[in-house]
């Protein structure tokens, strides 16, 4: 039962363009959403979250916006750098069970020059 | 200060066997949470511990067990090793009163032959 999901399995990008991620949800019991970034051979590594009070949170080249309605987050990085490169994970999770992430599958990034 | 760190980095099992990953959360949080990532797949999430208890558990078998240590590290125990255990296994630590997101470590790659 997959209840977060990244349909984009892969995006190319331009330097210097925007990068749009896409994730959907079907729990509407998610209140808490965040964004990570994973370099092969590494972890994870947050990058960004955003609260289901919140529709958009800003974090220098990053930001996130939360549609409820659609149960539709999407991560915009303005501008893309070719240190961007690497596969993104959203997750989310309910604050009651904190701790416990639902992950999407990853969309791989490559930023051109 | 250092981050969440886990061992072996790399282990190759036989079918039937048994294995025991371990973590040691990133100084000063004291929950850990075990995530299953298989080849393109977003990470899996397995247990969660805090206070040397199991808190929460995901969609998995009785195989996968665990244990937290009072240093706050932690033990991820497979018995009867599958083909299909074959993933990326990656410990995440927090603190369980800020309710901030998790610090991933390296993870550990299980191949089963």
């Amino acid at each position: 039962d997959q209840q977060v999901k990244q349909n984009s399995p892969s995006l190319s990008v331009q330097e210097g363009r925007i990068s749009i991620l896409n994730c959907d949800y079907t729990n509407s019991m998610f209140d808490y959403f965040l964004w990570y970034k994973k370099y092969p051979a590494e972890g994870p590594t947050f990058l960004i979250s955003i609260s289901s009070i919140k529709d958009k949170n800003e974090d220098g080249r990053f930001t996130v916006f939360l549609n409820k309605s659609a149960k539709h987050l999407s991560l915009h990085i303005v501008p893309s750098q070719p240190g961007d490169s690497a596969v993104y994970f959203c997750a989310a999770s309910i604050s009651d069970s904190w701790g416990k992430f639902q992950f999407g599958a990853g969309t791989q990034v490559v930023v051109t020059p | 200060d250092a981050g969440v760190t886990q061992s072996p980095t790399h282990l190759i099992k036989t079918r039937g066997q048994q294995v025991t990953l371990r973590c040691s959360p990133k100084s000063g949080h004291d929950t850990v949470s075990w995530y299953q990532q298989a080849l393109g797949q977003g990470p899996q999430f397995i247990f969660q511990y805090y206070e040397e208890e199991e808190r929460q558990r995901g969609n998995f078998p009785d195989r996968f067990s665990g244990h937290q240590f009072p240093n706050y590290s932690s033990e991820l125990n497979v018995n009867a090793l599958l083909l299909g255990d074959s993933a990326l296994y990656l410990c995440a630590s927090s603190l369980v009163t800020d309710n901030q997101p998790q610090h991933f470590g390296d993870g550990t790659r299980l191949s089963i032959l």
